[in-house]
């Protein structure tokens, strides 16, 4: 069963300063998404990685993937108070025929002035 | 195009009611999914339906909750005698085909007084 670890779940930040999150998944997947959700809002898609070695980068965000370790990074360079919100990955899982997203827990974001 | 429509956004219900949830995919998407995102945390895939066929329901519990993708129509997400622990956010996505992104809805955030 494939399980999806982000890390730090919860990240407070000074305007200014640039910090990572992670993202671990635990089986082979070729597709690899970064979403944003502000408070009692639907899911902004920001990043789909498809391929090994994939860079993606959106104003002050950048986001990385590395399938030969099954991690993901998303990049924040020089927050602004405007990122503030909620960071999910989610990792594409084919099985039986199926497919579906796999979710990390997110990770809560609060940029601070 | 319209994105993806779900209604109602906000529903309340009793304990014990039924809850009909409405997802109107984008136009020319087949592919439906639905997910149920708890407080605080990240979203878990329910079912995956295509055109009048369940594809999978495994993470649909169950008892009380049944899902429906009908010829003509909306996808309808259905909970039978809800209970407090229902109370979630619930998102559908649709996609045109398999091994494409799905794009979310605003979702419909039920509550069991």
């Amino acid at each position: 069963e494939l399980k999806v670890e982000q890390n730090p779940l919860f990240l407070s930040m000074q305007e200014g300063k640039n910090y990572t999150i992670y993202c671990n998944y635990s089986t082979t997947s070729d597709r690899l998404y970064w979403y944003r959700q502000d408070p009692g809002k639907s899911l902004e898609s920001l990043f789909v990685l498809l391929s090994n070695g994939a860079v993606k980068q959106e104003g002050r965000l950048m986001a990385s993937l590395d399938t030969k370790a099954r991690l993901s990074t998303l990049h924040i360079t020089a927050a602004v108070h405007d990122l503030s919100a909620t960071y999910f990955c989610a990792v594409d899982m084919w099985k039986g025929g199926s497919e579906k997203l796999v979710f990390g827990k997110g990770t809560k974001l609060t940029v601070n002035p | 195009n319209a994105g993806v429509m779900q209604n109602p956004r906000h529903l309340v219900r009793r304990r014990g009611q039924e809850a009909r949830l409405r997802c109107s995919p984008m136009k020319g998407h087949s592919h439906v999914y639905w997910y149920r995102q708890l407080p605080e945390e990240g979203l878990k895939f329910m079912v995956y339906l295509q055109k009048e066929n369940i594809i999978d329901e495994s993470g649909m519990p169950k008892e009380r909750f049944s899902a429906e993708f009908p010829k003509e129509g909306p996808s309808i997400l259905r909970i039978q005698q809800v209970v407090r622990g229902d109370s979630a956010a619930y998102f559908c996505a649709s996609s045109p085909h398999p091994n494409t992104e799905a794009f979310f809805g605003q979702g419909t955030r039920l509550t069991v007084v």
